[in-house]
Formats: C-alpha cells, sequence, structure tokens
C-alpha cells in the first residue's frame, strides 16, 4: 500500500461544482503539502501545513481551501470549480528531522473541469 | 527574482552516460533536490547537496558548486526505464522549494 494516498486518481466535474481532493498518509510525517502541476511547468504550492493546528497559503491559494482533520489526513476542496483549475494535483508529505527534509509524493489527482 | 535554468529535453543511448546540468538563482540557499518524475506520475526524490561536491549513489551523482548556482546529476549505464523528466530544485533562504519544469530525457536503445 502506498504510504501517501490520494483519492479520487481521476476526477470529471462541471464549472461551478464543489470538489474535494482527500490525501492521508502512514508515513507519521507533521508536515503536508498540496500542488499543482500544469503541462510543461513546475510544481506550484498551493498550500502546506506543518502540524494539525497550522495552515499556510502558499504561491496560488486563490480559488482553494484546505482542511487538516488530523496528522494524517489533509484535504484540498475547490469551492466553485473553474475550467483553468483542471490540472494534475499532488499531496506530499516531509519529516523536517531528515537531513535532506525531501517531499513523498502521492500518486496524483488528475482534476478536469468542463 | 527566482530562477532554474536546465536544458528543456535532451537524448541519450541506453548503455551510456549523460549529464543534465542545471544553474539557480536564489534569494539564499539552503541545498539542492534532484527529483525524477516519469510522465503522468508523481515526482521521486533522487538526491539533496547542501555541502560543495559530489555525492554518488549507485548509477546517479550529483554535484553542487554553491559559489557557481550550479549543480548536475549524472546517470551513468542508462536504462530505458530512466527515460522521465528530471527535475533541479534548490531551496531558497525560507526553505521554499523552488520548481522548474526540468529536463525531459528520452532514452533511445
Amino acid at each position: 500500500d502506498a504510504d501517501v494516498t490520494q483519492t479520487p486518481r481521476n476526477r470529471i466535474t462541471k464549472t461551478g461544482k464543489r470538489i474535494m481532493l482527500e490525501c492521508s498518509q502512514t508515513k507519521g510525517h507533521d508536515r503536508m503539502y498540496w500542488y499543482r502541476q500544469d503541462p510543461g511547468l513546475g510544481l506550484r504550492l498551493i498550500y502546506y501545513s506543518f502540524d494539525v493546528k497550522d495552515i499556510n497559503k502558499g504561491e496560488i491559494s486563490d480559488g482553494y481551501s484546505v482542511s487538516r482533520q488530523a496528522q494524517a489526513k489533509f484535504s484540498l476542496s475547490l469551492e466553485s470549480a473553474i475550467p483553468n483549475q483542471t490540472a494534475l494535483y499532488f499531496c506530499a508529505t516531509s519529516d523536517p528531522d531528515r537531513e535532506s527534509g525531501e517531499l513523498f509524493f502521492g500518486e496524483g489527482s488528475r482534476l478536469t473541469v468542463l | 527574482g527566482q530562477n532554474i535554468d536546465q536544458p528543456t529535453e535532451m537524448t541519450a543511448t541506453e548503455g551510456a552516460i549523460v549529464q543534465i546540468n542545471c544553474t539557480y538563482q536564489t534569494s539564499g540557499f539552503n541545498g539542492l533536490f534532484w527529483y525524477q518524475q516519469h510522465a503522468g506520475e508523481a515526482p521521486t526524490f533522487l538526491s539533496y547537496n547542501v555541502l560543495d561536491g559530489l555525492e554518488e549513489k549507485g548509477r546517479f551523482s550529483s554535484f553542487l558548486s554553491r559559489s557557481k548556482g550550479y549543480s548536475y546529476l549524472l546517470l551513468k549505464e542508462l536504462q530505458m526505464k530512466d527515460s522521465a523528466s528530471y527535475l533541479c530544485v534548490p531551496l531558497d533562504s525560507n526553505y521554499q522549494l523552488i520548481w522548474g519544469a526540468g529536463t525531459k530525457l528520452i532514452i533511445k536503445p
């Protein structure tokens, strides 16, 4: 089983609909992140959380919200989806006690907004 | 501003060696990562350099020169499964990762 699990893996929705992408992890990491990736571009940080009570906006938080329900769960919501939010979304975790602090990614959630 | 410069695409032959260069400009520096990303999949961690020099890990090695704002990833004994994008990701003074589009590496038989 994957250490970082994202659901759904694929979703097609219509403009104006509310969408939630869920992320759960079994790595025991405090830090969790949501990124989006568009074709030919680098990852862009949407929101990040360093513990259950800590939520921070990333570079492109407009149109998104998050909830950190527990150490292991971090959900991303699109309150009213629009077509330019069509992208591949990744959840990731990290352990600040590791020297490198590398990110561990989920498999991604491909969202299409029509 | 913060900037990463890598070749958009490279082609190499199975069994050969390839070096992917990266130059970066960041507000401060706290290390540099290399990630591998197969098309449609998540990035996976390859290496982390915080001090100058070469880090070797199996077929992959990564080099850093902080004074030159330069890093490279060296892949030896190339295999078809190495066809992927390789992302040079520096960490700035605020410990924010700076992501670019990476280098798409195509391996030919």
